[in-house]
């Protein structure tokens, strides 16, 4: 079954812990994406990547961190200095030259 | 700096009226427009780009580049159609990879 998975579908975390989402793609994509969905502000790029072991800051990416060891994988990693970490987060992919992104499932981060 | 305005949060019809989703840019270059949809409990999906200028669903979309608008448009609107929608414009970056920004999306109530 090809496509992105995001994991887990539900996170719950306590203030002041890290937490990581995972994200998987095996459409063979170079590029992957990180989005915000808040209710009233669309979605926001948190960080992107293009290439494996390369990765740039998009618009909100203060208290967040990624990594791309794999081609596959694109983990998001809220930080504790993330002040408002509670929201629904959208993992994307797409290939070189092609507009259309890919969308994950997401996972919805609450802090308690 | 690029921009997408979605003027609407919600836009509540009739089955069988027509609809309009209102979208309007800016953009310094020549823009790539899209219009991708969330049914609930589903992911982000494309729905259409304006280059490909066809019609999915019944939906259409043209861009104006005198008025920068990139409106939605269904000529009767079904139960099915209810969903949030959302405008995005596509940023080329210089490695042929392309980011996506985002209106804050409407969302399409269609009552029986």
């Amino acid at each position: 079954d090809g496509g992105i998975t995001q994991s887990p579908k539900y996170l719950f975390r306590k203030e002041g812990q890290n937490v990581t989402l995972s994200c998987e793609q095996n459409l063979n994509h170079d590029a992957m994406y990180w989005y915000r969905q808040d209710p009233g502000q669309g979605l926001r790029l948190i960080y992107y990547s293009q290439i494996v072991n390369d990765f740039q800051k998009g618009d909100i990416a203060e208290g967040y961190s990624v990594s791309r060891e794999k081609k596959e994988s694109f983990p998001l990693t809220v930080t504790s200095a993330q002040k408002n970490p509670t929201a629904f987060y959208l993992c994307a992919s797409n290939g070189q030259g092609k507009d259309e992104q890919f969308f994950g499932p997401g996972t919805r981060l609450t802090v308690l | 700096a690029q921009r997408v305005t979605q003027p609407e949060k919600l836009l509540s019809v009739f089955k069988g009226a027509p609809v309009e989703l209102k979208c309007n840019y800016s953009y310094s270059g020549s823009p790539e427009l899209f219009w991708y949809v969330q049914y609930s409990r589903q992911r982000l999906q494309l729905l259409l780009r304006h280059i490909s200028r066809e019609s999915i669903k019944g939906f259409t979309a043209d861009l104006n580049k005198g008025e920068t608008s990139f409106h939605l448009k269904k000529p009767f609107a079904q139960e099915e159609d209810s969903a949030m929608y959302y405008c995005a414009l596509s940023g080329r970056l210089r490695s042929g990879y392309s980011t996506l920004t985002f209106g804050k999306g409407t969302m399409l109530l269609v009552s029986p």
